[in-house]
């Protein structure tokens, strides 16, 4: 079974940095992309950038780019996304979800993680 | 970048009863559209892929249709955990991703 669990909950203070892991299971890691998405408080879903987990390749958001790293680590199938410079508007539920490995696949979003909140609050 | 608009914002519809959300596109994505859905405390999950393709374990009840940039998602006799939020989503052409704004489909 595909599985993708995420860190827990983060508080943190404008301007500082949070990194939210995503730990999968249950497929072939490397023959896959990530996806980032969040989801601010009763808001829809914003994309946020991918990364390939075959080759390294990654595409950002307009609106983060500059501001986010995205890592993967094939050791232990585990994908990672870094926010730096957080504003209060950064406050929003962030999720990963599986993709395709290519940029431009025509592959969507089929499995995701449960979920992580971060909180942006001086 | 494709911006995708889903109406209406909200549907009232009573169990059993057929809802039909709709998802436009601002240029053609084909049919690479899939449609999720969202319940409170939970993360989206896959329901179509291709326009009109059911992900793994999704009831029949659920049908899609549609291509280049008109979509429908039909849900025939509504059961009372279809009761949620719909989004639809492009990949088409990508970066960026884009998603529509969402169907909120309430019990009547």
């Amino acid at each position: 079974q595909v599985h993708l669990v995420q860190s827990g909950a983060e508080v943190k203070k404008p301007g500082t940095s949070v990194k939210v892991s995503c730990k999968t299971s249950g497929f072939s890691f490397t023959s896959f992309g990530i996806s980032w998405l969040r989801q601010a408080p009763g808001q829809g879903l914003e994309w946020l950038g991918w990364i390939s987990a075959f080759d390294g390749n990654t595409d950002f958001a307009q609106n983060v780019q500059g501001r986010v790293t995205m890592t993967t680590d094939t050791s232990t199938s585990t994908a990672y996304m870094e926010l730096r410079s957080l504003r209060s508007d950064d406050t929003a539920i962030y999720f990963c979800a599986r993709m395709g490995p290519l940029r431009g696949a025509f592959v969507p979003c089929d499995h995701w993680g449960q979920g992580t909140l971060v909180t942006v609050s001086p | 970048e494709i911006v995708m608009t889903q109406s209406p914002a909200t549907l009232s519809v009573s169990p059993g009863e057929i809802a039909t959300l709709s998802c436009r596109a601002s240029q053609s994505v084909s049919t690479n559209l899939a449609w999720y859905q969202q319940k409170p405390g939970q993360a989206p999950r896959l329901l179509l892929y291709a326009a009109s393709s059911r992900a793994p374990g999704i009831p029949a009840r659920f049908s899609g249709s549609g291509s280049g940039t008109e979509f429908t998602l039909t849900i025939s006799s509504l059961q009372s955990e279809d009761f949620a939020v719909y989004y639809c989503q492009q990949y088409n052409d990508w970066p960026p991703i884009t998603f529509g704004q969402g169907t909120r489909l309430e019990i009547k």
